[in-house]
């Protein structure tokens, strides 16, 4: 599986497009690209996932880059619930068996 | 309430004693899968089910813990012989396995386990 790396630590203003970036240099052709979030006291929930397209649903967008070695999840309005640690996860081809979590980013959504 | 659900919500115990944690998946989910949680850190798993057999196990999953899924709905974790290092959140999560597209997981609130 790709090992991901991602800032510690991010602050957005609420209403404000919230950019997650992420590193995942050593992805192979057929590994995805996995977000999930996890807001205070609750499991993971899944955002979005994508292969090499932009991706885009009602959460959230995903940008990967053509080399994909890195790419961004953008909430394009954050709101206050927004708060949690975001995962990006790399590896395993669609239907992957487990997640392999890193430290993920902890996003602070401002009022 | 149709998500995954986890009994108890809060687990003490004290050193030395066994303890069980259930996890309900979404109904028809045929994957389940264990994950534990320290505080501050990323989920790492544990082990996964379909239907009634496990698949993979972690080397973090030592002989002390033991996971069922015996009629491929619920599911048991168990830690035999606890230890202060066990004291972690103890997340279950479901999917539908379907080929071809991709089978996100559904999880549980957890279980908290503190061993004094």
């Amino acid at each position: 599986d790709a090992k991901t790396t991602q800032p510690t630590s991010m602050d957005c203003a609420e209403g404000r497009a919230a950019n997650l970036p992420c590193n995942h240099s050593t992805i192979s052709g057929n590994e995805y690209v996995y977000w999930y979030r996890q807001i205070h006291s609750q499991g993971p929930q899944y955002i979005i996932h994508g292969l090499k397209n932009n991706e885009t649903n009602e959460m959230a967008s995903l940008i990967i880059t053509e080399d994909r070695k890195s790419s961004t999840l953008i909430l394009p309005h954050a709101t206050l619930r927004d708060t949690a640690v975001y995962y990006c996860i790399g590896g395993g081809i669609q239907g992957a068996q487990k997640l392999v979590f890193g430290q993920g980013t902890r996003l602070t959504i401002n009022p | 309430d149709t998500g995954v659900s986890q009994d108890p919500r809060h687990k003490i115990t004290k050193r030395g004693q066994n303890v069980t944690f259930r996890c309900d998946p979404i109904s028809e989910h045929n994957r389940l899968y264990w994950y534990r949680q320290t505080l501050g850190q990323g989920p790492e798993f544990l082990t996964y089910f379909q239907n009634e057999a496990q698949l993979e196990k972690s080397r973090l999953l030592s002989d002390r813990f033991s996971a069922e899924r015996p009629k491929g709905s619920f599911s048991t974790l168990e830690i035999q012989r606890t230890e202060q290092g066990d004291s972690a959140m103890y997340l279950c999560a479901s999917s539908l396995l379907l080929w071809g597209s991709y089978n996100e997981q559904f999880f549980g609130p957890g279980t908290r386990l503190t061993v004094l």
